[in-house]
């Protein structure tokens, strides 16, 4: 059974640096044809896609905040870690995880996700 | 970036009555491989967001037979045949075609 939890802090001041835990079990991210990725969701808004990391250490970024964000993993602890610099209060958000996985051969698709985690960002 | 338009923005539903959901983008979302790149996600109330619909048209594993996604090129529907309570939430549509991936500002669905 494949879950994700994210952890991480609830608050941070503008200008700070957030870092975000994607913590999984059910799956390793050293198998071929799974990925994770990072969405988030501010308060009564849509969703905005961020970041992926692929078993294969591939990675890509939404163009419009790559200059803000890292993404990492550690197969060894079953984590994904998403960095965002210079935050602001408009990045306040519940921030998911989810696993992404191969189907068909060409296919990527978000098939679980976690919880969520809400940050604030306010000094 | 491809712009995924979703209508209507609410959907008052009957139990019972069928529902059907628009969305449009800005670009095909038809691939090489005669596919079409978008999935369908449910977010109920205070829960995460949940894959109903991949490759446009195929259910995901657990997903109700009364979901059905159709649609090619830029315009696509997901059709709900009879709503039931649980169906209540918000649902999106989203691009997997190209990078960015991209979400349409979903579709809240209620109870009348």
């Amino acid at each position: 059974q494949i879950t994700l939890k994210e952890s991480g802090p609830t608050l941070v001041k503008p200008t700070q640096t957030l870092t975000l835990t994607c913590t999984f079990s059910g799956f390793s991210l050293s198998t071929g044809g799974v990925g994770v990725g990072w969405i988030r969701q501010p308060p009564g808004k849509a969703l905005e896609w961020l970041a992926l990391i692929y078993w294969d250490d591939d990675k890509r970024y939404s163009p419009s905040l790559k200059s803000r964000l890292t993404i990492t993993k550690d197969t060894s602890k079953n984590q994904v870690v998403l960095t965002m610099t210079n935050m602001d209060p408009v990045d306040t958000a519940t921030y998911y995880c989810a696993h992404r996985q191969l189907v068909s051969g060409f296919y990527w698709y978000f098939d679980l996700w976690g919880r969520g985690t809400l940050v604030t960002v306010s000094s | 970036d491809i712009v995924m338009t979703q209508s209507p923005l609410s959907l008052p539903v009957t139990p019972g009555e069928p529902a059907s959901i628009s969305c449009r983008s800005s670009q095909s979302l038809l691939h090489s491989n005669g596919y079409s790149y978008l999935d369908w996600y449910l977010q109920r109330p205070g829960q995460s967001p949940h894959l109903l619909i991949y490759l446009g048209s195929k259910r995901a594993s657990g997903v109700p037979d009364r979901f059905s996604g159709s649609g090619s090129g830029t315009d696509f529907t997901l059709k709900i045949s009879r709503v039931e309570a649980e169906d209540v939430g918000v649902y999106y549509c989203m691009q997997v075609l190209q990078i960015p991936l991209t979400f349409g500002g979903g579709t809240k669905v209620e109870i009348k």
